[in-house]
């Protein structure tokens, strides 16, 4: 199985909103709304910002959004923080397994 | 609130088996609506599932690694464990475990993370 498709780095200023792309094929993202977007900052555990696509599990602040169309998920961060700089991984599940993208460096600039 | 905690070797010989242990606390690992699981991550690089368990023993393995992993699960200590056999430099990583939630297929809690090196 092959890694989701992110891209390696996205940037945006303070207070702009961005979006990172999450591709899959229809074996995985496009056949599941079972996608999930984690956060990571440098020399941490990654942190569950969105589940079932849509979902925000309760803490995460509401600036971070997902969506899904076809074998194509993103991520959007509106309202950028400085906080908000660090690496994003989307993961999808596929049939009995579990699929990570490649991650995608956001740099707050 | 839920933790879990990676235990182990921080130095393994290659061609031999890494080990790992994972202590689940403020929450039973007993309970059906979770899958444990174990994930990767070179330094410098993406995460890699590696694989997980069900509370009744059944387990769902990356293809990738499937003929050489094997996670297991001893629920009365809380407790899952990773080995992974016939390792080489490409198996160095820092190893998470993590609660996978099966209802939804999202990890919810995840370990703060050890670094394995294979390194003779």
């Amino acid at each position: 199985q092959s890694a989701l498709t992110q891209p390696a780095s996205v940037s945006g200023s303070p207070g702009q909103s961005i979006t990172i792309s999450c591709t899959g094929t229809s074996s995985d993202v496009g056949d599941y709304n079972y996608v999930s977007w984690y956060q990571q900052h440098p020399g941490k555990a990654p942190k569950l910002i969105i589940y079932d696509v849509a979902k925000r599990p309760s803490g995460v602040s509401n600036r971070f959004s997902g969506s899904k169309s076809g074998n194509t998920a993103s991520l959007t961060i509106s309202g950028l923080q400085a906080e908000d700089e660090a690496d994003y991984y989307c993961s999808s599940y596929t049939t009995s397994s579990r699929i990570f993208g490649g991650g995608t460096k956001l740099t707050v600039l | 609130q839920v933790q879990l905690q990676e235990s182990g070797p921080g130095l393994v010989k290659p061609s031999q088996t890494l080990s790992l242990t994972c202590t689940v606390s403020g929450g039973s690992i007993s309970s059906g609506n979770y899958y444990w699981s174990w994930i990767r991550q070179p330094a410098g690089k993406g995460l890699e599932w590696i694989g997980r368990i069900y509370t009744t023993g059944s387990t769902n393995y990356n293809p990738s690694l499937k003929s050489r992993v094997a996670i297991s699960v001893d629920t009365s200590k809380t407790q899952f464990s990773l080995k992974v056999s016939s390792v080489t430099a490409a198996d160095t990583a820092v190893y998470y475990c993590a609660r996978d939630v099966a209802y939804g297929d999202y990890i919810d809690y995840w370990g703060q993370g050890t670094l394995v090196t294979v390194s003779s």
